[in-house]
């Protein structure tokens, strides 16, 4: 496997329920992020994580618990959520800061979200 | 407050005519914007950045201060360039705020 990849693809849960979305990158990066897309709104950043240490979190509740063991893996582990976090989740990875004139992010194909 | 500006939900144009996806942003500092797309079941990818001064696939976009604007331009559409479009803004170094999006329709 190349570049950035998401798993589950499709997930459904229910409220109670806990689950974890994966991400893995094999470029070589040193940051990683975690977006959120909803229908009608524009990518939402969660959180960003520079050489394994987060640097961002954008006022995200509690029950999204971001997790990254290495410079390679992300995880968001998802508890007690509610049908309005349905959504697809993008994971994303950069070099550098993604504010640089290089920072390229690298998109995952995201995994869609389901809170019945 | 920092903030990306697409106006246009749904652009629709015929195939070689021009086009032009409009993105406005807010932010106090010194922008740095890029366009994203995100063709057909493909994944979301960097089509090109204010800093090059490059042209992608014909597209090219220029910054302009005074309106705080990074339009995208395309002289004559493709079919092939169907797709989603993400005006985003880079801040401080280490995040992207992205607009909603624009997508273009190229008919035959």
């Amino acid at each position: 496997e190349t570049g950035v990849t998401q798993t589950p693809r499709h997930l459904v849960m229910g409220m109670t329920n806990k689950k974890s979305l994966k991400c893995e990158q094999h470029l070589g990066h040193n940051a990683m992020y975690w977006y959120k897309q909803s229908a009608k709104k524009p990518l939402e950043l969660m959180f960003v994580y520079n050489f394994k240490e987060q640097t961002e979190n954008n006022s995200v509740p509690s029950r999204f618990s971001p997790e990254c063991p290495n410079s390679s893996h992300l995880f968001l582990h998802l508890h007690t959520l509610q049908p309005e976090d349905s959504a697809l989740y993008l994971c994303a990875s950069s070099q550098e800061g993604a504010g640089g004139p290089d920072g390229e992010l690298f998109f995952g194909e995201g995994s869609r979200l389901t809170v019945l | 407050a920092q903030r990306v500006t697409q106006p246009e939900k749904l652009l629709s144009v015929f195939k070689g005519a021009p086009v032009e996806l409009k993105c406005n942003y807010s932010y106090s500092g010194s922008p740095e914007l890029f366009w994203y797309v995100q063709y057909s079941r493909q994944r979301l990818q960097l089509l090109l950045r204010h800093i090059s001064r490059e042209s992608i696939k014909g597209f090219t976009a220029d910054l302009n201060k005074g309106e705080t604007s990074f339009h995208l331009k395309k002289p004559f559409a493709q079919e092939e360039d169907s797709a989603m479009y993400y005006c985003a803004l880079s801040v401080n170094t280490d995040k992207l705020i992205f607009g909603t999006g624009t997508r273009l329709q190229v008919f035959p």
